[in-house]
């Protein structure tokens, strides 16, 4: 079946710090790759994306490539600020669409100013 | 534009008994899905509703049942309550196969 794996945290940055999270994936076919964010008291917001291999998705300073060969979809960020700290799950649908999302554990990031 | 709401914010209920949680899907939107978070973890698929009918269901046992509505409303049941259902349960919709959008979850506290 289908899972995500993510890297544990809770990871602790300073502001304008390098961010990276790692996630790598088993999946069936051709899965649509996402990374979601929590923020405290709220629901789940679509960060970015990516339906393919060699995609790079994107928003917000936020990037992560779809990388086939080693089934990952790291999430990096050049420069964290203090509104960044939040709850960052990855997430794969499989190809076809119809299934659900199936999540990582997620990360708990934290930005010090 | 609203976007996904989801009705009663926060419940308390009692082992045994039965829950009823809504889900009202972002304008234009036409599938519903339902999800499971536990504390501490990441959001379980529970089941997705299109044309008013359950497309797709998680590993989640027959306690927990749900319906669409022909105005693309949804709602979750679970019936036979255990502590360990306690969880923040999130809808997402979407158009059809497309990105989902979530809603602030229903906090479900089983005493």
């Amino acid at each position: 079946g289908n899972s995500v794996t993510q890297m544990e945290g809770p990871v602790t940055l300073s502001e304008e710090a390098f961010l990276t999270i790692n996630c790598t994936y088993t999946a069936t076919g051709y899965p649509s790759l996402f990374w979601y964010v929590q923020y405290p008291g709220e629901g789940l917001q679509l960060l970015l994306k990516a339906t393919k291999a060699d995609d790079k998705g994107s928003n917000k300073g936020f990037e992560a490539t779809y990388r086939k060969e080693t089934t990952s979809f790291h999430l990096e960020k050049g420069s964290v600020q203090v509104s960044d700290s939040a709850v960052y799950f990855c997430a794969l649908r499989s190809g076809g669409g119809a299934d659900g999302l199936t999540f990582g554990k997620g990360t708990h990031l934290i930005i010090q100013p | 534009d609203a976007g996904v709401t989801q009705s009663p914010t926060h419940l308390i209920k009692t082992r045994g008994q039965q829950v009823t949680l809504r889900c009202s899907p972002k304008s234009g939107h036409d599938t519903v899905s339902w999800y499971q978070q536990a504390l501490g973890q990441g959001p379980q698929f529970i089941f997705q509703y299109y044309e008013e009918e359950e497309r797709q269901r998680g590993n989640f046992p027959d306690r927990f049942s749900g319906h669409q509505f022909p105005n693309y409303s949804s709602e979750l049941n679970v019936n036979a309550l255990l502590l360990g259902d306690s969880a923040l349960y999130l809808c997402a919709s979407s158009l059809g196969w497309e990105e989902q959008y979530f809603g602030p979850g229903t906090r479900l506290t089983v005493t």
